[in-house]
């Protein structure tokens, strides 16, 4: 009943670090999202796959890069964090475009970049 | 573009109805998604609109209107855990990811 799951859950980093958040779905979900989420900015779409193999850059990418190689997983990595990146990232998978297929969401990340 | 506008906060009283309005501007329309989002949490799927009308899932309701370009979502017999905010998203054509709005801010007071 995982559904989907975000690693790690919290993290602080020092300004310039690198690191990877893990995003896995158990559902067999063709489509899966990055979002970050910040007081009275609602949620920005960073980056999307929709499918193995295949990213897309959403509103947000900047400073931000992803690799979908399996379908179960799909990774958000910061190459250099800046303390603009401090958010709440938040990644989401659907099973198809179709209308009647509702997106799921993990239970976050919460990131601090000092 | 895309576009989508709903007000930031709301406050109702506990037992009351309150109605959540959402409007929309998106490049081609296959459905609307209302999410409920308790602060510090995800957001969690409440409803979706296809066709115009309105959908009924015990105290919550969404409604559609797509020559309007609106929806709301309907809320009785409010409880004090219904605060959260609510969130009103469009999923416009092809492959095009759902856009969400802002969300509302939804306080119920006793």
């Amino acid at each position: 009943n995982a559904g989907v799951t975000q690693t790690p859950k919290f993290r602080v980093l020092k300004t310039g670090q690198s690191m990877t958040l893990l995003c896995a779905q158990d559902m067999n979900h063709e489509y899966m999202y990055w979002y970050r989420q910040d007081p009275g900015m609602g949620l920005r779409l960073i980056h999307y796959s929709v499918g193995e193999g295949t990213t897309a850059k959403g509103e947000v990418p900047d400073g931000y890069n992803v690799s979908r190689l399996k379908k179960q997983n799909f990774l958000l990595g910061l190459e250099s964090a800046a303390p603009s990146q401090t958010s709440v990232y938040f990644c989401a998978s659907r099973a198809g475009q179709g209308a009647r297929t509702p997106q799921h969401f993990g239970d976050g990340t919460r990131l601090s970049i000092l | 573009g895309q576009n989508i506008d709903q007000p930031t906060e709301m406050t109702a009283t506990e037992g009351a109805i309150v109605q959540i309005n959402c409007t929309y501007q998106t490049s081609g329309f296959n459905g609307l998604f209302w999410y409920q989002q308790h602060a510090g949490e995800a957001p969690t799927f409440l409803s979706y609109n296809v066709l115009d009308g309105l959908e009924e899932k015990g105290r919550f309701s969404s409604f559609l209107s797509r020559s309007k370009g609106y929806s709301y979502l309907l809320l009785k017999e409010l409880q004090m855990k219904d605060s959260a905010s609510y969130l009103c998203a469009v999923l416009p054509s092809g492959n095009t990811p759902l856009v969400f709005g802002k969300g509302t801010r939804l306080s119920v007071i006793a």
